[in-house]
């Protein structure tokens, strides 16, 4: 399985866009690149995922890399109900998922 | 719909005493998955099931047992507690196609039980 590296946190201020960054350099072809996050002490809540195009839904925006190495998932404007770990998620063929450590996101006033 | 429900939400437990909890999710998925997690760490899988009938081991199995006679319910079992099971526990849900072996279907995460084992 492929593996991600996450900064374990990063602060952003409320209004602008939370940029958070993911290192998957053994991605193989079909592993899908996945978000969710995990608001304090409730159960993780899936954001988005990709393959290899540009994602966007109503909750934030995915970039891929065109080698696929690494991703990027923005929210627009950050607000303190955003504040949370993220974790990015490189998913396997057997439909598991497999969390790390995440980053912890402050989005401050 | 309420999703993926998780009873009961706290819990403590004698080192030794068994229990049950409880996972039901009224979404007709037949993907359903047990996580636990310790403070500060991310999410790691117990027990998942590919639907009725179905049940197969994850990362941290030991210590653990599930059934899932029905689509809607997929209780895990805790046979002789110990500290080291101490975790907050998580139950999930996704859908896959039928007769796909695999699904990139966004999992459903309950509340979570808290247990605490002395």
């Amino acid at each position: 399985d492929a593996k991600t590296t996450q900064p374990p946190s990063m602060d952003c201020a409320e209004g602008r866009a939370a940029n958070l960054p993911c290192n998957h350099s053994t991605i193989s072809g079909n592993e899908y690149v996945y978000w969710y996050r995990q608001i304090h002490s409730q159960g993780p809540q899936y954001i988005i995922h990709g393959l290899k195009n540009n994602e966007t839904n109503e909750m934030a925006s995915l970039i891929i890399t065109e080698d696929r190495k690494s991703s990027t998932l923005i929210l627009p404007h950050a607000t303190l109900r955003d504040t949370a770990v993220y974790y990015c998620i490189v998913r396997n063929a057997g439909n598991m998922l497999t969390f790390g450590g995440g980053t912890r996101l402050m989005v401050k006033p | 719909n309420a999703g993926v429900t998780q009873t009961p939400k706290f819990r403590i437990l004698k080192i030794g005493q068994s229990m049950t909890l409880q996972c039901a999710q009224d979404m007709n998925h037949n993907y359903m998955y047990w996580y636990r997690q310790d403070p500060g760490m991310g999410l790691k899988l117990i027990y998942y099931s590919v639907g009725a009938g179905i049940t197969d081991k994850g990362e941290v199995p030991n210590g653990y047992n599930v059934s899932r006679s029905t689509t809607e319910d997929f209780p895990l079992r805790l046979e002789l507690a110990a500290p080291s099971q101490t975790s907050v526990y998580f139950c999930a849900s996704s859908y896959s196609p039928s007769g796909s072996s695999k699904s990139y279907n966004e999992q459903f995460f309950g509340p979570g039980t808290r247990l605490t084992v002395l």
